[in-house]
């Protein structure tokens, strides 16, 4: 299995300019979700799936969109980026249906740039 | 409010031992999480209580004391991979169940 992947590791965004962050998994997980991670603040949940189809907002939703097609297939994706969005990215994955939470598998991160 | 707060930074020696400590403010608490994460890495899952105690794991153990609002992560016989970055998490019963309210991190440095 290769786990939780995300592409791409680095991105230089402009102000304005829009691009989806990919997140994969193929550990048959059925929750999946993205943070932010800021220097000097805790990791901060921005949407969450339960599941193909099912899609939630988390504490930091308003600028990103997701959407969950499959299983397998988590994208973020920035509308208009803003220098308030320079994070990093991490998708999770969990195999627990009941309380996922509990154990949550993270990608290795995307480095996002908003000039 | 919700509030978690752990030291920035910590040093310890090799085959020392170290407890970084965890204090948190919550409505209702749901359990609390110790996660590891190495520089420009990943977070990976260390740990889980819910209820009052001592879990151990290994060379790590975590603790928990609900009425004080307080945990500590205990690492034993540290090795030079250990150092990284302890971040503290907790559930509050309050909120969704899938959030975690998070501490920024306590970066440990290991010295030979």
């Amino acid at each position: 299995n290769a786990g939780v992947t995300q592409t791409p590791k680095f991105q230089v965004l402009k102000t304005g300019q829009s691009m989806t962050l990919q997140c994969a998994q193929d550990m048959n997980h059925e929750y999946m979700s993205w943070y932010r991670q800021d220097p000097g603040m805790g990791l901060r949940l921005i949407h969450y799936s339960v599941g193909a189809g099912i899609t939630d907002q988390g504490e930091v939703p308003n600028g990103y969109n997701v959407s969950r097609s499959t299983t397998e297939d988590f994208p973020l994706r920035l509308l208009s980026a803003a220098p308030s969005q320079t994070s990093v990215y991490f998708c999770a994955s969990s195999f627990r249906q009941l309380d996922p939470i509990l154990e949550q598998y993270f990608g290795p991160g995307t480095r996002l740039t908003v000039t | 409010g919700q509030n978690i707060d752990q030291p920035t930074e910590m040093t310890a020696t090799e085959g020392a031992i170290v407890q970084i400590n965890c204090t948190y403010q919550t409505s209702g608490f749901n359990g609390l999480f110790w996660y590891q994460q190495h520089a420009g890495e990943a977070p990976t899952f260390l740990s889980y209580n819910v209820l009052d105690g001592l879990e151990e794991k290994g060379r790590f153990s975590s603790f928990l004391s609900r009425s004080k609002g307080y945990s500590y992560l205990l690492l034993k016989e540290l090795q030079m991979k250990d150092s990284a970055s302890y971040l503290c998490a907790v559930r509050d019963r309050g909120d969704s169940n899938y959030q975690l309210i998070w501490g920024a991190g306590t970066k440990l440095i290991i010295k030979p």
